[in-house]
């Protein structure tokens, strides 16, 4: 079992459809979430952090379950720039980061 | 905001060649990544260092070598260049929330 899980996608949505990730890890003694955004051919860049309260960044909605060791990405009212590929990231003990392979989003008008 | 420069875009090396990709951060971080990303097998960690000086080998080390003489530049050695190592390289830095900035990456191809 890999230590981090995505679906791969596509996502293939229209624009101002609604469209969830799930994430989900192995090693219930991970410390710290993210998601990461990246573009074709650049850079992963952090999205957001994702605690267990929950927390939002305008039409992003990021969440953990450390029960059910599942993070998930909610994006509302989707837009064309939104197509890209979504990193799940997990962090253990000491700096150590696992990406998930990424979950792509395509969003069409 | 962070800023963590790669030396070359797009870099084309024959087999056999040696080849330097360099890494600078202007955060005065002390940890410093090198990764590669290949298609279906996303982010893979080649070394990391948490000091200048010091290294620790990641999950794929073999084929690299790594060198880290000053805080703000990491540089990722191929000491004799594949056709396997033709790749995406990521160089990330890591602030005190654990999250990574990365450079713009070095696509290189070996031929």
């Amino acid at each position: 079992r890999k230590e981090v899980e995505q679906d791969p996608g596509p996502f293939n949505v229209p624009e101002g459809a609604t469209v969830a990730f799930n994430c989900t890890y192995s090693n219930s003694a991970s410390q710290s979430f993210f998601w990461y955004r990246q573009d074709c051919r650049k850079e992963p860049k952090l999205l957001m952090s994702v605690y267990s309260s929950g927390n939002e960044d305008g039409r992003f909605t990021a969440q953990l379950n450390r029960a059910s060791q599942y993070i998930s990405l909610l994006i509302r009212d989707s837009k064309l720039s939104d197509s890209a590929t979504y990193l799940c990231v997990v962090v253990m003990g000491g700096f150590k980061t696992i990406f998930g392979a990424g979950t792509r989003l395509f969003v069409k008008a | 905001d962070v800023k963590v420069t790669q030396s070359s875009r797009y870099l084309v090396k024959r087999t056999g060649e040696k080849v330097f990709l360099e890494c600078v951060q202007d955060m005065d971080h002390e940890n410093m990544f090198w990764y590669r990303q290949d298609p279906g097998l996303g982010l893979r960690l080649i070394y990391f260092s948490y000091d200048v000086k010091m290294k620790e080998k990641g999950d794929i080390p073999e084929g690299y070598s790594v060198s880290r003489e000053k805080k703000e530049r990491f540089s990722l050695i191929l000491e004799s260049a594949s056709t396997n190592q033709t790749s995406m390289y990521l160089c990330a830095t890591i602030a005190g929330g654990y999250e990574q900035y990365f450079g713009p990456g070095t696509r290189l191809t070996v031929t």
